[in-house]
């Protein structure tokens, strides 16, 4: 079975602090992304990644950035944290686009910046 | 108009009845489709595909209308397990390898005693 592994699930962190979030995929997957979830909003694409050093913005970048440094790793990073970034942020990965290939999330972080 | 729509209810329904969930997207563009299931304070997981000529998996089908651009997700004889939030979810390529997934709001749904 593919395992989408974000490696913190709960965070509370102060105003201003960097925050790291870190998603680790063991499927070779070529294509990784980051969402955020809040109520009435739905998902939304921050970024996404379709190889080792490559990266798109979604929807939502700003107040964001990303590191892909390796294929099965991608990292978010909140560079200066406000409290509107606190969410659950989910990571995602899909081997290729196309039919019949499935996407696969995380379990989710729930950030708290207080 | 957001670029996936969909209802978000609540859908209160007893036990044993048949619900349907209907999903429009705009871009013609799309290519694959999918509803995924997400429980409360879980991540989404996969609930089937989608595909033009209809799918079923036991109590759940599928409906895929290009020509109207919307997808649909029927639920019969639900479950009090059933009770959950359905995510719409489109596939739309961009160039070469890559694409988006956009998602949809999500239905909620809840099944009553």
């Amino acid at each position: 079975d593919v395992k989408v592994t974000q490696s913190s699930r709960y965070l509370v962190k102060r105003t201003g602090e960097k925050v790291f979030l870190e998603c680790v995929q063991d499927m070779d997957h070529e294509n990784m992304f980051w969402y955020r979830q809040d109520p009435g909003l739905g998902l939304r694409l921050i970024y996404f990644s379709y190889d080792v050093k490559m990266k798109e913005k979604g929807d939502i970048p700003e107040g964001y950035s990303v590191s892909r440094e390796k294929k099965e790793r991608f990292s978010l990073i909140l560079e200066s944290a406000s409290t509107n970034q606190t969410s659950m942020y989910l990571c995602a990965s899909i081997k290729r686009w196309g039919d019949g290939n499935t996407i696969y999330f995380g379990e989710g972080s729930w950030l708290t910046v207080v | 108009r957001k670029e996936v729509e969909q209802d978000p209810g609540p859908f209160n329904v007893p036990e044993g009845a048949t619900v349907a969930f209907n999903c429009t997207y705009s871009n013609s563009a799309s290519q694959s489709f999918f509803w995924y299931r997400q429980d409360c304070r879980k991540e989404p997981k996969l609930l089937m595909s989608v595909y033009s000529s209809g799918n079923e998996d036991g109590r759940f089908t599928a409906q895929l209308n290009r020509a109207s651009q919307y997808i649909s997700l029927l639920i019969r004889d639900s479950k009090l397990s059933d009770s959950a939030t359905y995510l719409c979810v489109v596939n739309r390529k961009g160039s070469s390898n890559t694409g988006k997934l956009i998602f949809g709001q999500g239905t909620t749904l809840q099944v009553k005693p």
